[in-house]
């Protein structure tokens, strides 16, 4: 079964902060992508990446795919009360049907 | 654009009641999969069908039945309600194809008492 770790599970920081959430795994996937999700609606996707060692960003969001497509950060940079959420990291199951997430990491960005 | 629709909302049941939660998408999407989220935690994959006629297991599926008989609808099942089906539930629907995203329904928060 491939499984997508992400840590930290919770976050809580100041605004104008830094911070960093990884996406781990075993396996190796063809690409990631990257939701956020906030209380009582389902996700919505920030980003996909698809080639090893692929460096995106998004206004004051980076992401990054490790070079060996096993493992992907986002990385957010001087964070607001509005980036709070549920981040999450998801991916297709090698040689399989299977889109499966990470497990979350919740961040809280006060005022 | 309707997208992913879910329903209902909101269901209550008492245990050993059966339902069905229905799940229509209009974007003509191969793959349709459902999902139940815990509090705080990540998604976990039910069920899910590459094409009408043609469902699979994920990581959870005891206790839940699904079936495709369209490429639109793919409801999903309860038999017999447990309190550890409590949980908030979101089908999802995306083209087939390794690098393409999800589109998701707005939820249905199920409390089984």
């Amino acid at each position: 079964t491939q499984l997508l770790e992400q840590s930290p599970q919770f976050l809580s920081i100041q605004e104008g902060e830094n911070l960093t959430v990884y996406c781990n795994s075993s396996s190796v996937f063809s690409s990631l992508q990257w939701y956020r999700q906030e209380p009582g609606e389902g996700p919505v996707l920030l980003v996909t990446v698809v080639t090893g060692g692929e460096v995106k960003k998004l206004k004051r969001l980076t992401f990054q795919f490790g070079d060996a497509r096993k493992d992907s950060s986002l990385h957010i940079t001087a964070a607001q009360p509005g980036d709070t959420g549920l981040y999450l990291c998801a991916g297709w199951g090698s040689g399989t049907y299977k889109y499966i997430f990470g497990t979350g990491t919740r961040l809280k960005v006060l005022a | 654009n309707a997208g992913v629709t879910q329903t209902p909302k909101f269901q209550v049941l008492k245990t050993g009641q059966s339902m069905t939660l229905q799940c229509a998408q209009d974007m003509n999407h191969e793959y349709m999969s459902w999902y139940r989220q815990d509090p705080g935690m990540g998604l976990r994959l039910i069920h899910y069908s590459v094409g009408a006629g043609i469902t699979d297991q994920g990581e959870v599926p005891n206790g839940y039945n699904v079936s495709r008989s369209t490429t639109e609808d793919f409801p999903l099942r309860l038999l017999s309600a447990a309190p550890s089906q409590t949980s908030v539930y979101f089908c999802a629907s995306s083209k087939q194809g390794m690098n393409t995203e999800a589109f998701f329904g707005q939820g249905t928060r199920l409390t089984v008492v």
